[in-house]
């Protein structure tokens, strides 16, 4: 059975650096193909994708956030780990992981496992 | 980016009834797309993956159609539990971009 859940603080002050884990189970980023994405939704608003690490550590993010992201993975504790510099109020959201399984350097199957998410409000 | 454009942004349907979502590609994405299903307080569950195909345990009245830049999520026959926000996403690109949502109610 294949889980993702996410941890992190659940209040950031602006300018802090955010930190987020992504601990997962049932497969690993040792294995050809699989990928782990980070996804935000702000409250009541759509889902933005934020960035994607795979299992040959190649990394891509959001166009918009790329200058603010970093994401990296811990392949021994099956974890993953998204930093987010430079913290504002519009931030504020709630951050999920996901696996997506890449096939001929698509992802397939788009994200077919969620983690239940982590909510992040920024403010002082 | 590739931007994702859902319609209608919200919809409102009796039990029963047909029900199809619009969501348009700013540029080709072959068919690179999926839709998902999100509850009120829950993570986002897959419904259809490369434009057509159902994802494990979705329901057979749950279908996806299109290529290109036009594609559709048909729901056969509405049913109370299909009550939601549907999303969209392209991942022809490694910026994986989603459609702003459709609101789904149930009359």
């Amino acid at each position: 059975q294949v889980t993702l859940r996410e941890s992190g603080p659940a209040l950031v002050k602006p300018t802090q650096t955010l930190t987020l884990t992504c601990t997962f189970s049932g497969f690993s980023l040792r294995t050809s193909g699989m990928c782990v994405s980070w996804v935000r939704q702000p409250p009541g608003k759509a889902l933005e994708w934020l960035a994607l690490i795979d299992w040959d550590d190649d990394k891509f993010y959001s166009t918009s956030l790329k200058t603010r992201l970093t994401i990296s993975k811990d392949t021994s504790k099956n974890r993953v780990v998204l930093t987010m510099t430079n913290m504002d109020p519009v931030d504020t959201a709630t951050y999920y992981c996901a696996r997506i399984i890449a096939v001929a350097a698509k992802p397939y199957y788009g994200l077919d496992v969620w983690g239940q998410g982590t909510t992040v409000t920024v403010s002082s | 980016d590739i931007q994702m454009t859902q319609s209608p942004s919200t919809l409102s349907a009796s039990v029963g009834d047909r029900v199809t979502i619009t969501c348009r590609a700013s540029q080709t994405i072959g068919n690179w797309l999926a839709w998902y299903q999100q509850k009120p307080g829950k993570a986002p569950k897959l419904l259809i993956y490369k434009a057509s195909n159902l994802a494990n345990g979705v329901p057979s009245r749950f279908s996806g159609s299109g290529s290109g830049t036009e594609f559709t999520l048909t729901i056969g026959s509405l049913q109370p539990d299909d009550s939601a926000t549907y999303f969209c996403q392209q991942y022809n690109s490694y910026s994986h971009t989603f459609g702003q949502g459709t609101k789904l109610e149930i009359k």
